[in-house]
C-alpha cells in the first residue's frame, strides 16, 4: 500500500535513553517532515526536508536531529529523551511539484513514545 | 505572524448539520485545508480550498471561506457517528520553503 510507514508504533524511554523514530515514504516525495502533537497543542514541526540532502529546524527543534538518508527516509533521532519529550509523533510527505491535493500531506500513523 | 485558531469541541446528534469553525491570520495563505484524525491514526486529508474561492462542496461536505474576515468553516450534513474524531484547520504559506500551519484542533462527537 502506498504511504507513509513510521516505526516503532510504540515506545516507552528511560530519561537519557536515546532512540530513532524511522519513516519512509514510496510516493516519490520530494519534502518530508516530523511533527509531534500533543494534547491541546495541535501538531507543532520538529523538523523538515525540502528534499533529498537537505533539513531544516521547524518550531521545535531542540532536543532532535534528523537525517534525510535518501528520498524515501526520513529519521528522527532523539539523544537523550526527556519526560517533556513525551509525545506523538507523526512523519508526513508531500510533493509541492503535484497538483493542488499534493499540496496537502500524507501522514504516518504516528509513533507514540512515552518517556519515565 | 501566523495562528490558526479554532473552537475544542462541538457535540451535535446524528443526523444533525455540524460546523467546525477556524480563524487564521496570514493573509499570504495560498490554499486551506481540512485534515480528519481518528482514534489512534495519522491525520487524513479531507478537503482543502484555494483561497480565491468562496466556497467547495463536496459529496456531504462543504467549506466556506471569508477572506476578509480571515474564517474558514466545514459543514458536515447528516452527520453520521462514524464522523466522531478531531478536524484540524491548516493553512499553506509559502515563506521561503512551503509548510503547513495546524489549529489545534476540533473534537467533534456524534451522539446516536
Amino acid at each position: 500500500n502506498a504511504g507513509v510507514t513510521q516505526t516503532p508504533k510504540f515506545q516507552v524511554l528511560k530519561t537519557g535513553q536515546s532512540m530513532t523514530l524511522q519513516c519512509a515514504q514510496d510516493m516519490n516525495h520530494n519534502s518530508m517532515y516530523w511533527y509531534r502533537q500533543d494534547p491541546g497543542m495541535g501538531l507543532r514541526l520538529i523538523y523538515y526536508s525540502a528534499s533529498e540532502g537537505t533539513t531544516d529546524k521547524g518550531e521545535v527543534p531542540n532536543g532532535y536531529n534528523v537525517s534525510r538518508l535518501n528520498k524515501r527516509e526520513f529519521s528522527l533521532r532523539l539523544e537523550s529523551a526527556a519526560p517533556s519529550q513525551t509525545s506523538v509523533y507523526f512523519c508526513a510527505s508531500r510533493d509541492p511539484s503535484g497538483g493542488i491535493p499534493n499540496y496537502g500531506y500524507t501522514f504516518g500513523s504516528g509513533t507514540r513514545l512515552t518517556v519515565v | 505572524g501566523e495562528d490558526v485558531e479554532q473552537s475544542l469541541f462541538l457535540s451535535v446528534r446524528e443526523g444533525d448539520s455540524s460546523v467546525i469553525n477556524c480563524t487564521y491570520t496570514d493573509s499570504s495563505s495560498t490554499y486551506l485545508y481540512w485534515y480528519k484524525q481518528e482514534p489512534g491514526a495519522g491525520l487524513q486529508l479531507l478537503t482543502y480550498i484555494f483561497s480565491n474561492m468562496d466556497m467547495k462542496q463536496d459529496q456531504r461536505l462543504t467549506v466556506l471561506l471569508n477572506k476578509k474576515d480571515k474564517h474558514l468553516s466545514l459543514r458536515i450534513a447528516d452527520t453520521q457517528t462514524g464522523d466522531s474524531a478531531i478536524y484540524f484547520c491548516a493553512e499553506s504559506i509559502r515563506r521561503g520553503y512551503s509548510t503547513l500551519t495546524f489549529g489545534k484542533g476540533t473534537m467533534l462527537l456524534v451522539s446516536p
